[in-house]
């Protein structure tokens, strides 16, 4: 079974880098069939996509976001991580991990998300 | 940039049937996909590819997609289906787009 787990510092300075880590387990992010995604919701408020990278390095971002934004793979750790700079209060958010499903282009695996904070 | 449209609430009574609408421009040519988020808990899919459901699903969730509107139904809706449902789509241009959800009340 899959399962995805986010990491992370949940409190991050404006202006300063947030940076999460997602570790996979029951499956590898070597895998080329599927894609692995950042997903983020503000507190209250709706789902935002962030972007996903495919293992052969192909990425897509949101294009709000894509200036600040690097999701990179790590092979050797069964991981991948999200960089987000130059953030401000309006990053603050729950961070999820996901997978893509069975259809293409969805969210079929989603980790238990974390709470990161922009603050003094 | 591709935009989602869904109604911030919609209410039904136990066992009756519920119809949540997620419209956007020429979203009958493109795959949706819907999810169920409980409060504190991540979304889960419910529906992938307009209509099929993914395995531990209840049957009384269905799909359908057309023109400009997707909409998501719970027939015979119990209270635990009580939620807050995104729909979600893929565009050339904006990539993954979803709906500003509905809240689904029981």
């Amino acid at each position: 079974q899959v399962q995805l787990q986010e990491s992370g510092p949940g409190l991050v300075k404006p202006s300063e880098t947030l940076s999460l880590t997602c570790t996979v387990s029951g499956d590898s992010v070597s895998s080329t069939i599927y894609y692995w995604s950042w997903i983020r919701q503000p507190p209250g408020k709706g789902l935002e996509w962030i972007g996903y990278r495919y293992y052969s390095g192909s990425t897509h971002y949101n294009p709000s976001l894509k200036s600040r934004l690097t999701i990179s793979i790590d092979t050797s750790k069964n991981q991948f991580s999200l960089e987000l700079n130059s953030v401000t209060a309006a990053d603050t958010a729950v961070y999820y991990c996901a997978r893509e499903g069975h259809g293409g282009h969805d969210f079929g695996y989603w980790g238990q998300g974390i709470l990161v904070t922009v603050s003094p | 940039s591709y935009e989602l449209t869904q109604a911030p609430s919609v209410s039904v009574s136990p066992g009756q049937t519920a119809s949540i609408a997620c419209s956007g421009d020429d979203l009958g040519n493109k795959y949706v996909s819907w999810y169920q988020q409980k409060p504190g808990h991540s979304p889960m899919m419910v529906i992938y590819q307009n209509s099929r459901r993914p395995s531990g699903i209840p049957e009384r969730f269905s799909g359908s997609n057309s023109g400009n509107t997707a909409t998501l139904t719970i027939s015979g809706t119990q209270t635990m289906d009580e939620a807050d449902y995104y729909c979600q789509a893929w565009d050339f241009t904006s990539y993954v787009v979803f709906g500003g959800g509905t809240k689904l009340t029981v």
